[in-house]
C-alpha cells in the first residue's frame, strides 16, 4: 500500500528565504506527482504535476523535482513571501495497468503547514 | 467561469440523520471524487466515479453513498451508519486519460452534533 510522508509538518521562516519541503513514497510504481497548496478552510489549488518519466517542473517561483527511483520528491519556493503561507499537501497518483487507472486516485500526505512571517 | 462548486459550505447534522452534499463542475470533466479531510491526516479517497452511472469505492466508503446520474452532479450522502462523519468533505474532477490534474471544490464542512 502506498504512503506519502512529507517533512517537516510545519515551517515558519522569515520573507525572503529559499526554502525546501520534502515529499517521499513508498511505492515507485507512480503515473504521477502532484503539490497542491491549501488555505484554512479552502480547498486545493494545484501548484505542479510532474508525469512519471519527468524530472521537473517549474511556475514561476515554484520549482518541483520527482526521483521515482528513490521515492521523493521536492518543491522548492524560492524568495518565499508572506502571501506564501498556506498548507503544502504532495500527492502520488498510481500506476496506470492494462485495465485503466483512475487518475484522481491519488494517495495524499499530511501536507508541511508554512508560515512566512515579514 | 469553469469550476467545482460544493454546497452547503458548512452543515450541522444531529445524529442519526442522513445528509447530502452536492458537488457540480461544468469543466466537461469525465470522472469525479470524494474525498475526506481530518485534521492531522491527509486526504482519503470516499468514492469516485468515472462515467455516468457507475462508480467505485474508495478506501473509506463504510456509511457514504453517491450517485453519478448526470456528467455534472455527483452528491455524497453521509449516512447515519457512517462513526465519524465530522470532517472536511472535498469533491474532485478530473479529465479521464489526461495528464492527471486534479481540480477541487472548495469543501463542506460537517458537524455531527
Amino acid at each position: 500500500k502506498q504512503e506519502v510522508t512529507q517533512i517537516p509538518a510545519a515551517l515558519s521562516v522569515p520573507e525572503g528565504e529559499n526554502l525546501v519541503l520534502n515529499c517521499s513514497f513508498t511505492d515507485s510504481a507512480i503515473y504521477n506527482l502532484q503539490w497542491f497548496r491549501q488555505d484554512p478552510g479552502k480547498g486545493l489549488t494545484s501548484l505542479l504535476l510532474i508525469q512519471s518519466s519527468q524530472r521537473e517542473q517549474t511556475s514561476g517561483r515554484l520549482n518541483a523535482s520527482l526521483d521515482k527511483s528513490s521515492g521523493r520528491s521536492t518543491l522548492y519556493i524560492a524568495a518565499s513571501q508572506p502571501g506564501d503561507s498556506a498548507t503544502y499537501l504532495c500527492a502520488v497518483g498510481g500506476s496506470s495497468n492494462a485495465g485503466g487507472t483512475s487518475y484522481g486516485k491519488l494517495t495524499f500526505g499530511q501536507g508541511t503547514i508554512l508560515t512566512v512571517h515579514p | 467561469d469553469g469550476g467545482i462548486t460544493q454546497s452547503p459550505k458548512y452543515l450541522f447534522r444531529k445524529e442519526g440523520q442522513n445528509v447530502t452534499l452536492s458537488c457540480e463542475q461544468n469543466l466537461n470533466h469525465d470522472a469525479m471524487y470524494w474525498y475526506r479531510q481530518d485534521p492531522g491526516q491527509g486526504l482519503r479517497l470516499i468514492y469516485y466515479s468515472q462515467i455516468v452511472n457507475d462508480f467505485q469505492k474508495g478506501d473509506i466508503a463504510e456509511g457514504y453513498s453517491v450517485s453519478r446520474e448526470k456528467k455534472e452532479s455527483f452528491p455524497l450522502t453521509v449516512t447515519s451508519a457512517q462513526k465519524n462523519p465530522t470532517a472536511f468533505y472535498l469533491c474532485a474532477s478530473i479529465v479521464q486519460g489526461g495528464a492527471g490534474e486534479l481540480f477541487f471544490g472548495e469543501g463542506s464542512r460537517l458537524t455531527v452534533l
